[in-house]
């Protein structure tokens, strides 16, 4: 119940695409919800945040959508970049501490 | 405004030693907690600390301990090193006043030998 189910694993997608990331979620109690982005010998860096009782959050290329009643979030980067080319990881937070997906290993080509 | 620092970057160490890996938070944040990441486990919940007390702890062995102190910077400490701890160990600073944005540190990469 604690879990957070995060796919896909890796996603290679053409410079100007959208890449979508999903994540699922079954504790109810998770009220909060960010995406990092991380780059290798780095730590993650936070990204965009979601409340639940929000459908949908734009920060310049980046998306969340938000669906309370599905328990599912997803990331979407949009006119992506080579630049953008990082693991994602998406979390949830509840009780004092994140629940971290397991990791999308993004690549956009060039 | 300065991020979050976690010293030091690299450590090697030996089976059967302790380490301790420091963490100073953002100025104004009260709270820091820690997460180990692997490749095969990802980043795992360690504890959470809030204006010295501990909130909050993972399902780690007592070897793992952590605390806080009055100024918000943290430390935790590993005894007893095994292989299986290798690993980057990430602090987290927020306001915390419950899921708030959480900034992480550079991380400090553990090698146990």
């Amino acid at each position: 119940q604690q879990q957070v189910k995060q796919s896909p694993q890796s996603l290679i997608v053409q410079k100007g695409g959208i890449p979508i990331i999903n994540c699922a979620y079954e504790n109810t109690a998770f009220d909060y919800f960010p995406w990092y982005q991380q780059f290798p010998g780095k730590g993650p860096a936070l990204l965009i945040a979601i409340r639940p009782d929000v459908s949908e959050k734009k920060e310049g290329r980046f998306t969340i959508s938000f669906n309370k009643s599905a328990k599912q979030f997803s990331l979407h980067i949009m006119d992506s970049q080579p630049g953008d080319s990082a693991t994602y990881f998406c979390a949830a937070y509840a009780t004092y501490k994140y629940i971290f997906g397991t990791g999308t290993r993004l690549k956009v080509l060039a | 405004k300065a991020g979050v620092t976690q010293t030091p970057r690299y450590l090697i160490k030996t089976r059967g030693q302790q380490v301790t890996l420091s963490c100073s938070p953002i100025s104004g944040h009260r709270s820091v907690s820690w997460y180990q990441q692997t490749p095969g486990q990802g980043l795992q919940f360690l504890f959470e600390y809030f204006s010295e007390t501990q909130r909050n702890k993972g399902n780690f062995p007592g070897r793992f301990s952590g605390r806080q102190f009055s100024n918000s910077r943290s430390e935790m400490n590993v005894s007893t090193l095994e292989l299986g701890d290798s690993a980057l160990y990430l602090c987290a600073s927020s306001q915390g006043a419950g899921g708030t944005e959480a900034f992480f540190g550079q991380g400090t990469r553990l090698t146990v030998v």
